[in-house]
């Protein structure tokens, strides 16, 4: 089974809006990363915050994790059209597997 | 382009046939991961290799599934005996190892191989 589940699953917002995603996972991790998928493409590589990080900026995202919580949030600012896309959080537990949530499909409305 | 590429980007096939994927990741990369994704879920791990080495298998590489990496540089996964579940994008990425990449792990994707089994 997957370890993380992200929420909400569909996010629908207006071009310039912030959108804001959320990642729960089951276990202790090392880390966890953020990508996005484009329609049947593969995966691109957002954004990795660590265990011992709580915030990390780059660009317009921001990424916050609380591990009490085993929570993450991805926060998109002033959203464009080509953000539209599938976003997936992945938790690395062992340092050699990663697990990917479920993932938000977001469309940002020209 | 030096990312991480697969062969091919498209395969059907009938049930019960074999089939091959290939993917070559970046050149300076000895981690090399393949996952498996069906339609609305993220991707599951499937098997990773450090240089030529397969280090861990997931429950969901069944007996019909066989992933190698013969010299450390391409790998090939192979589906026997393909049955209509085995329909999903298969995708490949890699890595440098923690300690030479300044502590990240980030994988580099493949664009995938979709595998439509009828």
């Amino acid at each position: 089974s997957q370890q993380g589940e992200e929420d909400p699953q569909a996010l629908s917002i207006q071009e310039g809006e912030n959108a804001t995603m959320n990642c729960s996972y089951k276990t202790s991790i090392n880390n966890l990363q953020w990508y996005r998928q484009n329609s049947g493409r593969g995966l691109v590589h957002l954004i990795l915050i660590r265990s011992n990080e709580r915030e990390k900026h780059s660009g317009r995202l921001r990424v916050t994790l609380d591990t009490s919580k085993k929570s993450s949030s991805l926060l998109i600012t002033a959203s464009r059209a080509a953000d539209t896309a599938s976003y997936f959080c992945a938790t690395d537990v062992t340092g050699n597997q990663f697990y990917f949530g479920t993932g938000t499909s977001l469309t940002v409305i020209p | 382009d030096t990312g991480v590429s697969q062969n091919p980007r498209h395969k059907i096939t009938k049930r019960g046939q074999n089939v091959t994927f290939r993917c070559d990741p970046i050149s300076e990369h000895n981690r090399l991961y393949w996952y498996r994704q069906t339609l609305g879920q993220g991707p599951e791990f499937l098997t990773y290799f450090q240089n030529e080495a397969q280090l861990e298998k997931s429950r969901l590489l069944s007996d019909r599934f066989s992933a190698e990496r013969p010299k450390g540089s391409f790998s090939t996964l192979e589906i026997q005996r393909t049955e209509q579940g085995d329909s999903a994008m298969y995708l490949c990425a890699s890595s440098l190892p923690s300690f030479l990449a300044g502590s990240t792990d980030t994988q580099y994707f493949g664009p995938g191989t979709r595998l439509t089994v009828l």
